[in-house]
């Protein structure tokens, strides 16, 4: 059938607890990936990045995961806040003299006080 | 603080008129990016600079579409002519262009091409 429109995953979750966004990845030559934060009206935001040979890295409430296995990426996010509403991107790159990110389709993450 | 400018933040023309969307980087960012953002496509790369040189403009319907960086502080993106089918958000993103690749997003130009 036609397509309406994206059916982004979405994710909802209790203020205060804890969430975790996935997201899957096509390139294996990939060798840096960023999460973007994507609040309505506004531009995307950067969260966190990692680059391929890191498997964690953490920030302040915000951890990535990389499975490059798998390809695999996670973000999780400590104690989510009603301020964490937004949709989540994640982005990958080939690196070298390759500048272009590729986004994923996005996940909707909804918070409920 | 240093931000992704655009302009105007909101468009609505008639179809068949030209649209010209300007942005400027960051100073000291050598690579520019225009985006398009829709329900049905998500966020798609339409084509982006190094040091004012274009790298890549395959997503970019060249037919109708055409991207610009007259100098390093300003970069645009022109529909001529516009169609209802390029209603969407455009965003410029900039870069440093090196191995660290985060780019810096503006606010956005919301089309509506009626």
């Amino acid at each position: 059938g036609e397509s309406v429109g994206l059916h982004l995953p979405t994710l909802s979750v209790q203020e205060g607890d804890n969430s975790i966004i996935n997201c899957a990845y096509s390139n294996s030559a990939s060798d840096y990936f960023i999460w973007y934060k994507q609040e309505s009206g506004k531009g995307p935001q950067f969260i966190i990045d990692i680059r391929s040979n890191m498997d964690k890295r953490q920030g302040q409430r915000v951890t990535v995961l990389l499975n490059k296995t798998v390809k695999h990426l996670s973000l999780q996010i400590a104690a989510t806040q009603p301020g964490d509403s937004a949709v989540y991107f994640c982005a990958e790159n080939e690196g070298g003299s390759n500048y272009k990110l590729t986004f994923g389709k996005g996940t909707l993450l909804t918070v409920n006080p | 603080d240093a931000r992704v400018t655009q302009t105007p933040r909101h468009k609505v023309t008639e179809m068949g008129q030209e649209v010209t969307m300007r942005c400027q980087p960051i100073l000291g960012h050598n690579t520019v990016f225009w985006y398009r953002q829709t329900m049905m496509q998500g966020l798609e790369l339409l084509a982006y600079f190094r040091n004012r040189a274009p790298l890549d403009d395959s997503g970019m319907p060249k037919d109708r579409f055409s991207a610009e960086m007259p100098d390093a502080t300003l970069a645009t993106l022109k529909i001529q002519p516009s169609e209802p089918r390029d209603s969407a958000v455009y965003f410029c993103a900039s870069g440093l262009g090196r191995q660290d690749n985060e780019q810096f997003f503006g606010p956005g130009t919301r089309l509506t091409v009626l």
